[in-house]
């Protein structure tokens, strides 16, 4: 089984401060890893993930999110926020070969003017 | 390409009633997923549909159930509403099969208050 934890509730940040939202998954097998966020009212948007290679990965709006194997981390990134970032993110894991996703308890983003 | 079309966007039911809710999938995709989420709880996982079956399933009552049609269309169906369920009921399809990667594509949610 699968499981995601994200430590952060609620994140507050001013405008044009860098943020990182912290992940950490537990998993026996290998997983693909995913970043959402959701507007308000709005569904769940894919905004990053890692399925293999290069460690680091871009998405969209600016961020960026590293998976660390040994740390079991994928941490979401980004240099410098907008207020239109406001919103609420969620980590995501799903094994290799199964069509199972785990989400975390996601993190809200508040950007302060 | 339409993306995922949950309706209605948003109903009010009272307890005891049932009630029906929507999904349409992305054009091709097979595998309809079904969360519900409340502020306390998260997304919870509901169950899953793949070619009108039912692939996987979450921890939930028996009132609450799903269905696949042949078009990969979706739908669920809650009875016996109780207050407990009112929620944002969101509906996610994918793409699977041999380069599956557990990538969802999410609907904007049927919004379901119970009073």
């Amino acid at each position: 089984a699968q499981s995601v934890t994200q430590l952060d509730s609620q994140v507050p940040v001013f405008e044009e401060a860098p943020v990182e939202l912290r992940c950490n998954y537990s998993s026996s097998v290998s997983v693909y890893l995913f970043w959402y966020v959701q507007y308000p009212n709005q569904g769940l948007q894919l905004l990053l993930k890692y399925l293999s290679g290069s460690t680091l990965v871009k998405g969209i709006n600016g961020f960026e999110a590293e998976f660390n194997k040994s740390q079991t981390s994928f941490h979401l990134r980004k240099p410098s926020v907008h207020i239109s970032d406001t919103a609420e993110y969620f980590c995501a894991v799903s094994p290799w070969g199964y069509q199972k996703v785990t989400f975390g308890t996601g993190t809200k983003l508040q950007v302060i003017p | 390409k339409a993306g995922v079309t949950q309706t209605p966007r948003y109903l009010i039911k009272t307890r005891g009633q049932q009630v029906t809710l929507s999904c349409s999938p992305i054009s091709g995709h097979r595998s309809v997923s079904w969360y519900q989420q409340t502020p306390g709880q998260g997304l919870q996982f509901l169950f899953e549909y793949f070619s009108e079956t039912q692939r996987n399933k979450g921890n939930f009552p028996g009132r609450f159930s799903g269905r696949q049609f042949s078009n990969s269309r979706s739908e669920m169906n809650v009875s016996t509403l109780e207050l407990g369920d009112s929620a944002l009921y969101l509906c996610a399809s994918s793409l699977d099969g041999a380069t599956n990667t557990g990538e969802l594509f999410f609907g904007e949610g049927s919004r379901l208050t119970v009073l």
